[in-house]
């Protein structure tokens, strides 16, 4: 089962927008992960952050961590049309030592030019 | 390298069919995943190897039956599959036993059942 949920489901932004999605879980863990997809593709890393820390930027991505709500939020400024794909956070369980990846549902976010 | 390579891209089987989807990283990462992905859904996890080991099968149906033929290789074997699992398959690799654990996907291969 799926431990992870996002919101929204789908957000349609303008170029130059800031694009913000959020993500809560259920367990504890000993990271969170975003992804992002590509229409049919596979995923691609984006940023990690891990349960002790609370605010991770990696360049236009600003991703906080809230343990005490098991949330999370992903930001993305300045969007481009190039960051039109389906964003997904992940969670590894901090009882889990296999790398095993818990996935939310997703947030489908497209940028218009 | 930080690829992960998936073949064949695309499948097409009939029900009857027995064939392989295949894939391969050289980041030495000692972990690999197989993932199913219907459309418009997150990942779901089918099967852990760690150290070639199967260490994960998550209730998969038997007609699925993975092998770690080494620690670069990961194999996935399909037979008498049904409509219902036409899905993208992804496979995905890291290292294990450590906190901070980013996994890297290959492109996936697109499978339709016939």
């Amino acid at each position: 089962s799926q431990q992870g949920e996002e919101d929204p489901q789908a957000l349609s932004i303008q170029e130059g927008e800031n694009a913000t999605m959020n993500c809560s879980y259920k367990t504890s863990i000993n990271n969170l992960q975003w992804y992002r997809q590509n229409s049919g593709r596979g995923l691609v890393h984006l940023i990690l952050i891990r349960s002790n820390e609370r605010e991770k930027h990696s360049g236009r991505l600003r991703v906080t961590l809230d343990t005490s709500k098991k949330s999370s939020s992903l930001l993305i400024t300045a969007s481009r049309a190039a960051d039109t794909a389906s964003y997904f956070c992940a969670t590894s369980s901090r009882t889990d030592s296999w790398g095993k990846l818990q996935f939310g549902a997703g947030t489908q976010v497209v940028v218009t030019p | 390298d930080t690829e992960v390579t998936q073949t064949p891209k695309h499948l097409v089987m009939g029900m009857t069919n027995k064939k392989s989807l295949k894939c391969e990283q050289h980041m030495g990462h000692r972990a690999m995943y197989w993932y199913k992905q219907k459309a418009k859904k997150p990942p779901e996890l089918m099967f852990v190897y760690s150290y070639e080991k199967l260490s994960i099968n998550e209730s998969v149906p038997s007609r699925f039956s993975p092998e770690c033929p080494n620690s670069s290789l990961l194999n996935l074997h399909l037979h008498a599959l049904q409509p219902e699992d036409s899905a993208l398959y992804l496979c995905a690799s890291s290292q294990p036993g450590t906190a901070v654990a980013e996994a890297f996907f290959g492109q996936g291969t697109r499978l339709t059942v016939v």
